[in-house]
């Protein structure tokens, strides 16, 4: 199957500051990413879907200000936690879908830790 | 309202042993339905993928049913290794907005 990578897998970062994921898609041209959060010993959530040159549209109760996602190129969509707390540690994983009605591929995820 | 949900939540089984996993759902208009593996830690790897028509679809020791009239899947794998151990995610996708529904997954323990 196709390859997607995600960078970091894991990031520990002080409360307050803002860390950055990136999302690739590797042999192929993502039209849309998804982005999800998971929770230990539960199912992904969708946070929000991005189109590529678009704004991302939210789930609801996600703040796009505080997760900020960019989807600037085919290959590349980033997650920003901005102003990150405790609360905000979960493990986020991306998938990227090439079209409408195609697979999407999971990243192997990132563990995020606000300390 | 869209729903999918698993069961078992949690199963032990020893090596060599066989199980099977369900999956009901209630997303309609349906599209397609994939069961994946998650290893901990780690981001899903597709199993199978079967649609409307498709009624069994085996991967390996994986196979996966569906009964599109009742709405029920099921992946049964045969003669488990204690790689298997990881949670079971079944995902159904509608067919308006291509909209993914994620089930809890079951969390499969294999014992030597």
């Amino acid at each position: 199957g196709a390859v997607v990578s995600q960078h970091p897998s894991r990031v520990i970062c002080k409360s307050g500051t803002s860390v950055k994921i990136e999302c690739r898609s590797l042999d192929f041209q993502a039209t849309t990413m998804f982005w999800y959060r998971q929770f230990p010993k539960k199912s992904l959530m969708l946070m929000a879907t991005s189109n590529e040159g678009s704004k991302a549209t939210y789930e609801q109760g996600v703040e796009k200000d505080k997760f900020l996602i960019n989807h600037a190129s085919l290959t590349l969509s980033t997650l920003t936690v901005t102003s990150a707390h405790p609360e905000d540690s979960s493990f986020y994983i991306c998938s990227a879908r090439q079209r409408l009605n195609t697979e999407a591929f999971f990243g192997q995820g990132t563990r995020l830790t606000v300390v | 309202k869209n729903q999918v949900e698993q069961s078992p939540q949690s199963l032990i089984i020893l090596e060599g042993k066989n199980c099977t996993l369900q999956c009901n759902y209630t997303v309609s208009p349906f599209s397609n339905l994939r069961w994946y593996k998650q290893d901990t830690g780690r981001g899903p790897v597709s199993l199978t993928i079967m649609t409307f028509s498709e009624n069994t679809k085996s991967n390996g020791r994986y196979t996966a049913t569906l009964d599109a009239d009742t709405k029920q899947s099921s992946l049964h794998i045969t003669a488990s290794q204690l790689s298997d151990s990881a949670s079971y995610i079944c995902v159904v996708t509608s067919y308006n907005f291509n909209k993914f529904y994620f089930g809890s997954g079951t969390k499969l323990n294999v014992k030597p």
